[in-house]
């Protein structure tokens, strides 16, 4: 099945401690992209991948880091949380610019 | 700064009671304006990606339209199963940002 995977679905960390969320897709797509979901903001990029060490930033990178080292994985690295990134985090890939993303099923996290 | 803004926030309908959503952008060289649904705990949906204006795209109730300004989201004949959260976003010319409204929530009573 053709999907988005991102691990883990729920997570409760506290400030300062360093985390990844993983993210990976199966469909050998170019374009990756990191999203966050707040109530009355809606959803805004964070990072985007056109390929393989090919990344930039979207609207809102400060406080998060991203790595492209292989096609299928694009991983969303917290180096010291803070609560203000508590929020819904949404994986996506497409195959290009022109396509709608996939998106995957949600990372809930909470920075305690 | 690109914007991009979506009204109603929320819709009410009866079953079959047809309804649109609007959303209106301001964006410098506009490549594509992209519709998606979203259903509660779940990621957005790909529906429709529109490019220039006067286009229209199709996909059983729901038909999308784009002009220089503002795209609508049609549901004819609506069903329950249509109540979802309806997203659009327009994707710059340059760059591969995509700047997302805050969507409307269609809730479709039988």
């Amino acid at each position: 099945e053709a999907q988005v995977t991102q691990n883990p679905r729920y997570l409760i960390t506290v400030t300062g401690k360093k985390l990844t969320v993983t993210c990976s897709q199966n469909m050998n797509h170019e374009y990756m992209s990191w999203y966050r979901q707040d109530p009355g903001l809606g959803l805004r990029q964070i990072y985007y991948s056109m390929n393989v060490e090919v990344t930039d930033k979207g609207d809102v990178p400060e406080g998060y880091k991203v790595s492209r080292k292989e096609k299928r994985n694009f991983p969303l690295i917290l180096e010291s949380p803070s609560p203000n990134q508590t929020s819904l985090y949404f994986c996506a890939s497409s195959p290009d610019r022109d396509y709608g993303y996939t998106f995957g099923s949600g990372t809930r996290l909470t920075v305690v | 700064e690109d914007q991009v803004t979506q009204s109603p926030e929320a819709l009410r309908l009866q079953e079959g009671e047809s309804s649109s959503l609007n959303c209106s952008y301001t964006v410098s060289g506009l490549r594509g304006l992209f519709w998606y649904r979203q259903d509660p705990g779940k990621g957005p949906e790909f529906l429709f990606t529109l490019y220039s204006a006067g286009e229209e795209k199709e996909k059983e109730r729901l038909k999308a339209t784009l002009t220089k300004k503002e795209s609508f989201l049609h549901i004819t004949a609506p069903k329950p199963e249509d109540s979802a959260t309806y997203l659009c976003a327009v994707q710059k010319a340059a760059g591969n940002k995509l700047t997302f409204g805050g969507g409307t929530r269609v809730l479709v009573k039988p």
